[in-house]
């Protein structure tokens, strides 16, 4: 079956400071995979999507960045964090079930 | 282009009695239509989907939502709440004609379910 693990589930980091966020999927070959931002609890914002190795579009220019460097691993990066990149994390991938399967999150805390 | 539409912040039912959340959507085509549920600091779980065939769809945890072609709607439904359905419930579209393989979300609906 398939599974998607995401990383860490909590994470408090200082402004300034650099930023790795790693989603893997298991079961499952040359899937759509996603990141999404929820902000204060309710809308989704796609930050990234990836339909390939090597493959990343963006959908919010910001202080943020993707990168697919294995096809089942999608890894959200920032350089130097910003206070207005906190927020709750969430990766996601779409196969051939037409829907999206989340991972469960990574809330992100920049203090 | 596709939107979708939850036109409630925030849905609050007594324990056992029935619950509908709404959902209206915009597509060019033939939509795809998914409902999510989602607690608190966890990733969004899928509830079910309609993809084609039979308007009346049954999902997870005893939920099902109907789709209804000329109101452009997909309202979730479930006949007797439980206090642990109080959640947070999105709906999503996806144009099946229109090339793009995401989906749109609408803004999230509270779900209270009181005891």
């Amino acid at each position: 079956s398939q599974t998607i693990h995401q990383w860490p589930a909590t994470l408090v980091q200082p402004v300034g400071s650099p930023l790795s966020l790693e989603c893997t999927v298991e079961g499952t070959s040359n899937p759509n995979l996603y990141w999404y931002r929820q902000a204060a609890g309710r809308g989704l914002q796609l930050l990234f999507y990836s339909v390939g190795i090597g493959q990343i579009s963006s959908e919010v220019p910001q202080n943020l960045s993707a990168s697919r460097p294995q096809d089942r691993q999608f890894i959200l990066s920032s350089k130097k964090l910003l206070l207005s990149d906190s927020g709750f994390y969430l990766c996601a991938w779409t196969g051939d079930n037409y829907g999206y399967t989340f991972g469960s999150g990574t809330r992100l805390t920049v203090v | 282009a596709q939107s979708v539409a939850q036109p409630e912040d925030q849905v609050n039912v007594a324990e056992g009695n029935p619950l509908t959340v709404k959902c209206t959507y915009s597509v060019s085509g033939n939509p795809y239509l998914f409902w999510y549920v989602q607690y608190p600091n966890r990733g969004l779980q899928f509830l079910l989907k309609y993809i084609t065939g039979d308007n009346l769809v049954k999902g997870s945890y005893g939920f099902e939502a109907e789709f209804n072609k000329s109101q452009t709607s997909f309202h979730l439904k479930k006949p007797s709440a439980l206090v642990s359905d109080s959640a947070l419930y999105f709906c999503a579209v996806r144009d099946r004609s229109g090339g793009s393989y995401i989906p749109t979300f609408g803004r999230g609906t509270s779900l209270i379910v009181h005891p």
